[in-house]
Formats: C-alpha cells, sequence, structure tokens
C-alpha cells in the first residue's frame, strides 16, 4: 500500500517563483520527514527535514510546512532558480523499523529561465 | 563530494542472470544500506550491513543477498534476475546503523536493465 502520496508528478515554475511540492501520510507514527533531492545520474541529497514537534523549518530559500492534524507536510522553494531543477522526494521514516525510510514516488521541477 | 562510490555505472543483464554490484563506503562509515529505486519511483530499501552483518531488510525475496568487507565495502548480489529488477539500486552510507539523515550518504547508483 501507498504509505506515502507526494504530488505533483512533475511541476514547472519561472525562475524567481515558488515552487510547491506536497506529501501526505497515513501513519501517525511516522516520527521524521525528510526531503531528499536528486540530480540526473546522481544519488539521492538531504535537503532539509522536521519531526513532527514543529510546524516549520526554514534553511535560506528551502521550507518545510508541516501539518499534524491534516498529516501532510510540504516543501517550499522561494526564488526558485534553473539550478534547483532536479526531482524531489519527501520521505517518512518509522521509528520501529530500523529507522528505514518510506519514500514518495518524486516530483520532477524544472524551473524556467 | 560524498566519497560513495559504486560500480559498474550500468549494467545488462538476461533474466535468469545473476548480478553483483559493488559500493565503496565513505572514509569512516561501517554502515552500508542497499536501495532499488524503479523507473519514476522512489528508493525502496533493499537492507542494511553493520560490520559485516545483515542490520535490517526490507520487503525483497532472498535471491536478493549482500556481503560488506572488513573494510566496509559491499556487495549486492541478485540471483534469477527478472525484469522486474530493472532499476537503479542505490548505495547509501553512515557513520552508524541508526544515522541522523544529515549523516548518510547516497552513491551516485547503479542501473541495472534485465532483458
Amino acid at each position: 500500500q501507498q504509505q506515502v502520496k507526494q504530488s505533483p508528478q512533475s511541476l514547472i515554475v519561472q525562475k524567481g517563483g515558488i515552487s510547491i511540492i506536497n506529501c501526505a501520510y497515513e501513519n501517525t507514527a511516522f516520527d521524521y520527514f525528510p526531503w531528499y533531492q536528486q540530480f540526473p545520474g546522481k544519488g539521492p541529497a538531504l535537503l532539509i527535514a522536521i519531526r513532527p514537534d514543529v510546524s516549520e523549518k526554514k534553511e535560506g530559500r528551502f521550507t518545510i510546512s508541516f501539518n499534524k492534524s491534516a498529516k501532510q507536510f510540504s516543501l517550499h522553494i522561494m526564488d526558485s532558480q534553473p539550478g534547483d531543477s532536479a526531482t524531489y522526494f519527501c520521505a517518512v521514516r518509522k521509528p520501529d523499523s530500523n529507522y528505514q525510510l518510506i519514500w514518495g514516488a518524486g516530483t520532477k521541477l524544472i524551473i524556467k529561465p | 563530494e560524498t566519497g560513495v562510490t559504486q560500480s559498474p555505472t550500468h549494467l545488462i543483464k538476461t533474466r535468469g542472470q545473476q548480478v553483483t554490484l559493488r559500493c565503496s563506503s565513505q572514509s569512516g562509515h561501517n554502515t552500508v544500506s542497499w536501495y532499488q529505486q524503479a523507473l519514476g519511483q522512489g528508493p525502496q530499501f533493499i537492507f542494511q550491513y553493520y560490520r559485516e552483518e545483515e542490520n535490517g531488510r526490507g520487503n525483497f525475496p532472498p535471491r536478493f543477498s549482500g556481503l560488506q568487507f572488513p573494510n566496509y565495502s559491499s556487495e549486492l548480489n541478485v540471483n534469477a534476475l527478472e525484469l522486474d529488477d530493472s532499476a537503479l539500486y542505490l548505495c547509501a552510507s553512515s557513520p552508524t546503523p541508526r544515522p541522523t539523515y544529515y549523516e548518510q550518504y547516497f552513491g551516485p547508483g547503479t542501473r541495472l536493465t534485465v532483458t
């Protein structure tokens, strides 16, 4: 079953705009919510992460918003740049599963110059 | 640069064959995790090796097996290849079996195609 639903599948944003990617999850036991960035030919790299006791976390142009009651979290990329063009994955962690991550299906983001 | 390397970069195999993929961990890391990433999907956890022993496994059949060597490099072996095994195989190394995710680094992956 799909425990993490990520949307949209693809996204095109103009340079300087705001990119927003959403994830919804089912299990309230998840305790860690990271976002990864993957460029073609590279492995995923951790971008930013949040714990469920915090509603928002900001690192530079990247912000995670977390809504525990709605079981949703989102990634916001402010002032999007062509170098941000990549595939983004959300993930969730189950604390009782040897800290394994369950990943979303990914969002291909294209920033138009 | 993360320092995690994988070989080969690409591989084409025939259904029923066996394949070995290799991963060299970042210096100082004693834990390696392997993931399968099908096209258009997120990675799925296969298993983790810590100090040469399997330390957790995802929902993959026994024909997926691994090894970790004293220098902490690792191999992923897949027997009796099936068409659905076609994917990008990623390894990730970390300094402990339960790292913060800032401490886990992924390699570039091996693209396996099964025909």
